[in-house]
């Protein structure tokens, strides 16, 4: 059973405008959200987390939100660019006690970002 | 040089072969993990290692056995490999005290068992 579920394989976007890449899960214990990149040929690299205790987390021009009670969080991107175009991978993971994920990773199954100059 | 290297890069191998991928990180982690990418499946953990004589099963460790030899190296190893171990597989290091927690992946090692 998927545990964490980004149902868009795919997002096409123009280069300036919006990216919104979701992520639904299903495990109530997980409390701590990250988002990875992967371009072909290398590994996931991360992106930006959340932590349960947020709703909100902004790094530039990336922006995670976190809705617990609906268990989904999404990714935004603004304004979108051509280099931004990889696949994007949602991860979850339990806190440990000093507030940060203890590492062991439940990922989606990832969106292809393609954005178009 | 990447922090976390992986060898081999490219490797096809017969069903039934013993095949070990290895990993070597220069990050000065303790935590090490293998995952595999499937299309369609994302990444899923196969073992991984919070120090030197710490191991456990992922979610999919049948068919799999990994060997921690030190705190740099930490190895996968398929005894019989058959062909739905066709596979992306990552290698991943963390470090909890920088107090984010996020994985560090390898390149990747691409594997094909005919």
């Amino acid at each position: 059973d998927q545990q964490v579920k980004q149902n868009s394989p795919s997002l096409s976007v123009q280069e300036g405008r919006i990216s919104i890449l979701n992520c639904d899960y299903t495990n109530s214990m997980f409390d701590y959200f990250l988002w990875y990149k992967k371009y072909p040929a290398e590994g996931p690299t991360f992106l930006i987390s959340i932590s349960s205790i947020k709703d909100k987390n902004e790094d530039g021009r990336f922006t995670v939100f976190l809705n617990k009670s609906a268990k989904h969080l999404s990714l935004h991107i603004v304004p979108s660019q051509p280099g931004d175009s990889a696949v994007y991978f949602c991860a979850a993971s339990e806190e440990n006690a000093g507030g940060t994920s203890y590492g062991k990773l439940t990922f989606g199954q990832g969106t292809i970002l393609t954005v178009h100059p | 040089d990447a922090d976390v290297t992986q060898t081999p890069r490219n490797r096809i191998t017969k069903t039934g072969k013993r095949i070990m991928l290895e990993c070597s990180q220069t990050k000065g982690h303790d935590r090490m993990y293998w995952y595999r990418q499937d299309p369609g499946l994302g990444l899923q953990l196969i073992y991984y290692s919070f120090d030197v004589k710490d191991i456990n099963k992922g979610e999919i460790s049948d068919g799999y056995s990994v060997s921690r030899q030190a705190q740099a190296k930490f190895s996968l190893s398929l005894e019989s490999a058959i062909p739905n171990q066709t596979a992306l597989y990552f290698c991943a290091t963390s470090d909890l005290g920088r107090g984010i927690g996020e994985l560090f992946f390898g390149e990747g090692s691409r594997l094909t068992v005919l």
